[in-house]
């Protein structure tokens, strides 16, 4: 079975401080797609990045890159010059076989704090 | 529409009720997906459709769930004879062919 795994309940950042959050993964499908979300206290879901298994470069949004290490299995989100507005629940998520668009499983998620 | 719009966006209801909740998706959005958010964890899929087809609903918990999307495009989620267990944030998102997911606000179930 498919498995995605955040093992930082929660973290504080100092603003202007980079940040890395944790992302491991457990698929045997060699396509697969992984996504990070970003849930503020308002409780919407934001789309930061996604990362697809045979892309060759890590991809970036803006403040946002991801480090993948398909070796390790792990998708770690940056998350450069933290700003107070970055505090928020963030998730990691896998897609199999992303061409057909199926389910995503997300992770446990990861509670950041950035203080001024 | 412009996003994913659920309804209503709090339900209250007593043990032992049923509820329907709604998900209207982006216009055109080929894909609609059910999940279920319990506080301070991640969402857990549920079920989701293709077009008016439920192409997977391994993740339903049990038979009291159950959903349709009988024209393709509005989805609803029905719950019956409701638990307290069942208190949760329910989320639809839709997608279209690789554009990504698009999440709506979400229903807050709360059954007292």
């Amino acid at each position: 079975a498919q498995k995605i795994t955040q093992t930082q309940p929660g973290m504080f950042v100092q603003e202007k401080e980079a940040v890395t959050l944790d992302c491991t993964y457990d698929t045997s499908d060699p396509s697969y797609g992984l996504f990070w979300y970003k849930q503020p206290s308002s409780g919407e879901m934001i789309f930061l990045i996604y990362q697809g298994s045979y892309d060759q470069q890590n991809a970036t949004e803006g403040r946002y890159s991801l480090n993948f290490q398909k070796a390790r299995k792990s998708a770690n989100l940056v998350i450069s010059a933290s700003q107070l507005g970055d505090s928020a629940m963030y998730f990691c998520a896998m897609i199999l076989s992303p061409e057909s668009w199926g389910k995503l499983q997300f992770g446990a998620g990861t509670q950041v704090v950035v203080t001024p | 529409g412009a996003g994913v719009s659920q309804s209503p966006r709090y339900k209250v209801t007593k043990r032992g009720q049923d509820v329907a909740l709604r998900c209207d998706p982006i216009s055109g959005h080929v894909s609609l997906y059910w999940y279920r958010q319990a506080l301070g964890q991640g969402p857990e899929f549920l079920t989701y459709f293709n077009y008016e087809a439920q192409q997977d609903k391994s993740g339903l918990p049990n038979d009291r769930f159950s959903a349709e999307r009988p024209e393709g495009s509005i989805s609803t989620l029905t719950i019956q004879r409701t638990e307290q267990r069942d208190s949760a944030m329910y989320r639809c998102a839709s997608s279209f062919a690789g554009t990504g997911y698009t999440f709506g606000s979400g229903t807050r179930l709360t059954v007292v």
